[in-house]
């Protein structure tokens, strides 16, 4: 059983088009975390939700956003793909925010390649 | 602004002998860091944590040494063995959970039968 899963595992698209990735955990996490590894290999985090509530939002622009239908998901979509969009995108959960990223467990990532 | 720093991209050792990865940081405000492992094609996966209390946190053949003088840290693997190899990912955050993770680059981690 994943506990982490995301969906597309890879992603092609042109440039304009609006696309979403899917994540979904069977932890029982309250806490999901939305991060991308750019080209230069960082790991950034983007987005964090607890409880369905967003907590953290890096900067992210706003044709990224992230939906919470519930606990256990978290969704990522993203308006007018950009070339720079390019990327590794990484969904993760933890037991809650006292835990923090102590133990995050990371889905496997979805690439996605903007042309 | 890289306040996560691993200035190796790649290490190789030998099976059987010690595997010494360094992780510098910038940022005073740091309290927890972690290593994270990650094999190609997956996520990352979470593999041994030290808070600023501590100067040494061991856990089987893994052990993390935090100097927090010198905002440096280690994670030194013993016995190297080649399911080891992978990238091993650096991470620091403040005490609060909702602090995100500063993630360093990664360093490679060969370890040759």
């Amino acid at each position: 059983d994943t506990a982490v899963s995301q969906t597309p595992k890879y992603l092609v698209t042109q440039m304009g088009n609006d696309k979403s990735i899917k994540c979904e955990q069977n932890l029982g996490h309250d806490t999901m975390y939305w991060y991308k590894q750019d080209s230069k290999k960082f790991l950034k985090i983007m987005f964090s939700y607890n409880n369905k509530e967003l907590i953290i939002n890096e900067t992210v622009p706003n044709r990224f956003s992230p939906k919470s239908p519930d606990k256990a998901h978290l969704n990522l979509h993203i308006n007018s793909l950009e070339l720079g969009d390019s990327a590794v995108y990484f969904c993760a959960s933890s037991q809650d925010l006292s835990q923090g990223m102590r133990k995050a467990f990371f889905g496997q990532g979805t690439r996605l390649t903007v042309v | 602004d890289q306040q996560v720093k691993q200035n190796s991209p790649s290490l190789s050792v030998q099976e059987g002998r010690i595997s010494i990865l360094n992780c510098d940081y910038t940022n005073s405000m740091f309290d927890y860091f972690l290593w994270y492992k990650k094999y190609p094609a997956e996520g990352p996966t979470f593999l041994i944590s030290i808070s600023s209390i501590k100067d040494k946190n061991e856990d089987g053949r893994f052990t993390v040494f935090l100097n927090k003088s010198a905002k440096h840290l280690s994670l030194h693997i013993v016995p190297s063995q080649p399911g080891d190899s992978a990238v091993y990912f650096c991470a620091a955050r403040g005490l609060s959970g909702n602090t995100p993770l500063v993630f360093g680059k990664g360093t490679r981690l060969s370890v040759i039968a």
